[in-house]
């Protein structure tokens, strides 16, 4: 099994593009999340999707939108982007019976 | 607010030693789970260790053990027989809020000298 998977691994735009992080997991787990990691920092919560078809806003959730394509994935939107949203962002899932989750690979995003 | 505080930014250790990692954490909540999670230098995140919070015992995995104080609002990593591979940043977190806020503390960065 390949667990999360993450793509792309590394992205640079400039400020105002757009773009599409995509998740993928095939644990058959029922909720995924999307986390930032600044330096100096843990993990910040974005979005998380509890199960399929529904989707809650984290701790940080300015500047993004989410979809729950289907069960196996989970993508992050920026719609405009700014240099605040440089930072490392992970997908995580889990199951709904046990509590740990399980992180993907990660993406280096740079906005300049 | 659920929060976690690692106050040792860094720390180093010479292989084979025992080190020991702080957290502190607060909720008002009764169920929750505590982990202890590794990023090496590939910034793949890694679970070392979980602890429920209902359960007095500490729990432990090979070298890995844990420190759990509920009343103190303690849960420290304790790493016995310090390798080379240790050296990473170690996140602590705390679980709650029906299992879907996990929350980080800031890390330590974990550095094992030969």
């Amino acid at each position: 099994n390949a667990g999360v998977t993450q793509t792309p691994k590394f992205q640079v735009l400039k400020t105002g593009q757009s773009m599409t992080l995509q998740c993928a997991q095939d644990m058959n787990h029922n909720s995924m999340y999307w986390y930032r990691q600044d330096p100096g920092m843990g993990l910040r919560l974005i979005y998380y999707s509890a199960s399929e078809g529904t989707t809650d806003k984290g701790e940080v959730p300015n500047g993004y939108n989410v979809s729950r394509l289907n069960k196996r994935e989970f993508s992050l939107r920026l719609e405009s982007a700014a240099p605040s949203q440089t930072s490392v962002y992970f997908c995580a899932s889990r199951t709904g019976t046990r509590e740990t989750q399980y992180f993907g690979p990660g993406t280096r995003l740079l906005v300049l | 607010a659920q929060t976690v505080t690692q106050s040792q930014p860094e720390m180093s250790v010479q292989e084979a030693e025992t080190v020991t990692l702080s957290c502190t954490y607060d909720t008002s909540e009764n169920n929750y789970y505590l982990f202890w999670y590794k990023q090496p230098p590939s910034r793949q995140m890694i679970l070392v260790i979980r602890q429920e919070a209902y359960k007095q015992q500490n729990a432990t995995e090979n070298r890995f053990s844990v420190n759990f104080q509920k009343a103190a609002k303690s849960f420290s990593l304790k790493i016995s027989d310090s390798q080379l591979g240790d050296t990473a940043m170690y996140f602590c977190a705390s679980l709650s809020g029906g299992y879907n806020k996990l929350i980080f503390g800031a890390g330590t960065r974990l550095a094992v000298h030969p």
